[in-house]
């Protein structure tokens, strides 16, 4: 069955830098759009960034646009999200999601909190 | 940006029917998906293209779509139906493509 696991959440400061990763397995991962999709507590999922199959079109959020990377290794089926100059309103679980357009596949999740 | 207004809150009792709704402009024209969130748990799709339902989720799930409004419907409501719920639309060529409503807490009673 279709399993995305995501690693790589903590505490980190404000400013600091933080890499994700989402482990994927049960389907064929170089086939797939893929995506980050977060949450803030008490609020409603947002969706911050994807990428193609092949890495050629990636998209960003305003919210995001110039601190976040996302990146994807094919080879061994991981997405990653490279978060730099982060800020307090960037606290949430970050999901891991197969697919654009809806989503039937999403990680648990990974809580990264800024705080100082 | 476009916007999908949900109601905050819904109760109801076990057995009767739930409906959510969710505002947008002219979202009747788009394709809207809902999903189930649980507390500490990962949103789950229960609803896609306004009014299929995805293998595993109970027929009791449906949707409808039509003018400015999309609703869920929820019939013969279980206490694990108790959950957040939220709609969803994908603009394509828009500057903000996934678009999540705000979301309806569904109390049982």
């Amino acid at each position: 069955q279709v399993q995305l696991v995501e690693s790589g959440g903590a505490l980190v400061k404000p400013g600091g830098s933080l890499r994700l990763s989402c482990a994927a397995s049960g389907f064929i991962f170089r086939d797939y759009y893929m995506s980050w999709i977060r949450q803030a507590p008490g609020k409603g999922p947002e969706w911050i960034s994807y990428i193609d199959e092949s890495s050629s079109t990636v998209y960003y959020a305003e919210s995001v646009k110039g601190r976040f990377t996302i990146s994807r290794d094919n080879a061994n089926n991981t997405l990653y999200l490279q978060m730099d100059s982060l800020r307090v309103d960037d606290t949430a679980v970050y999901y891991c999601a197969r697919e654009i357009v809806v989503v039937a596949a999403w990680g648990q999740g990974t809580l990264v909190t800024v705080s100082s | 940006s476009y916007v999908l207004t949900q109601p905050p809150s819904v109760s109801v009792a076990p057995g009767q029917t739930a409906r959510l709704t969710c505002g947008g402009n002219n979202i009747g024209r788009k394709s809207v998906h809902w999903y189930q969130q649980k507390p500490g748990q990962a949103p789950v799709l229960v609803i896609y293209d306004d009014r299929d339902r995805p293998s595993g989720i109970p027929e009791r799930f449906s949707g409808s779509n039509s003018g400015n409004t999309a609703t869920l419907t929820i019939s013969r409501v279980e206490a694990g139906d108790e959950a957040d719920y939220y709609c969803q639309v994908w603009l394509s060529g828009s500057d903000h493509p996934g678009v999540f409503g705000t979301g309806t807490k569904v109390s049982v009673l």
